[in-house]
């Protein structure tokens, strides 16, 4: 069984950039989640797909935006970067979409903003 | 009041002792609830889902209470290697869905 791989696993970018973080789900996964990790914080929902369409989304602006392929692998876009969005971002996969199912998560991209 | 809200910590227990993490939360529609341990810069890991009737994997307990809202997780017989930080997490049928606690760290003390 494959696990939830992410891609890279460290960024550094400055002020006003974009960004695109990848995630491969854990075979058999259909449903990905993204979440914002900020030191010493819990993680923060940013969104969720499932079959290629968002599926909830938390309190984030509109330029964090997301991807879903037929594959279940996701992306995860951030526009006009700030400080603010230095974090751990976290991606977990789980199975269709339902509450009832636990997160299974990568081990993160580390974004660096400066 | 916080959407999820998790006993502040450190807690520093020593081997052996029995450790015992609440965790409140608001939305009375929640529908289903975790706990997750996360080590220093890894990625959280499931410990357990929490069910209504409770339930027990070893020395993990974990109890669910709808009337009052809130969940537990009891640890007992406490071995080094349960220091981690202690995330609740609360799944709940609208847009915002899954809900982490800011979590609470453990350190067990030798």
């Amino acid at each position: 069984e494959t696990g939830v791989t992410q891609s890279p696993t460290h960024l550094i970018k400055t002020r006003g950039q974009q960004v695109t973080l990848r995630c491969s789900s854990q075979s058999g996964h259909n449903t990905v989640s993204w979440y914002q990790q900020a030191l010493g914080q819990g993680p923060q929902f940013i969104f969720q797909y499932y079959r290629e369409e968002e599926n909830g989304r938390g309190n984030f602006p509109p330029r964090f935006s997301g991807l879903q392929f037929p594959n279940y692998s996701s992306e995860l876009n951030v526009n006009a970067l700030e400080l603010d969005d230095s974090a751990l971002y976290l991606c977990a996969s789980s199975l269709d979409g339902l509450p009832d199912q636990p997160q299974h998560f990568g081990d993160g991209t580390r974004l660096s903003i400066l | 009041r916080k959407e999820v809200e998790q006993d502040p910590g450190p807690f520093n227990v020593p081997e052996g002792a029995t450790v015992a993490f609440n965790c409140t939360y608001s939305n009375s529609a929640s529908q289903s609830f975790f706990w997750y341990r996360q080590d220093c810069r890894k990625e959280p890991k499931l410990l357990m889902s929490v069910y209504s009737s409770g339930n027990e994997d070893g020395r993990f307990t974990a109890q669910l209470n709808r009337a009052s809202q809130y969940i537990s997780l009891l640890i007992r017989d406490s071995k080094l290697s349960d220091s981690a930080t202690y995330l609740c997490v609360v799944n709940q049928n609208r847009d915002d869905k899954i809900i982490f606690g800011k979590g609470t760290r453990l350190h067990i003390l030798p």
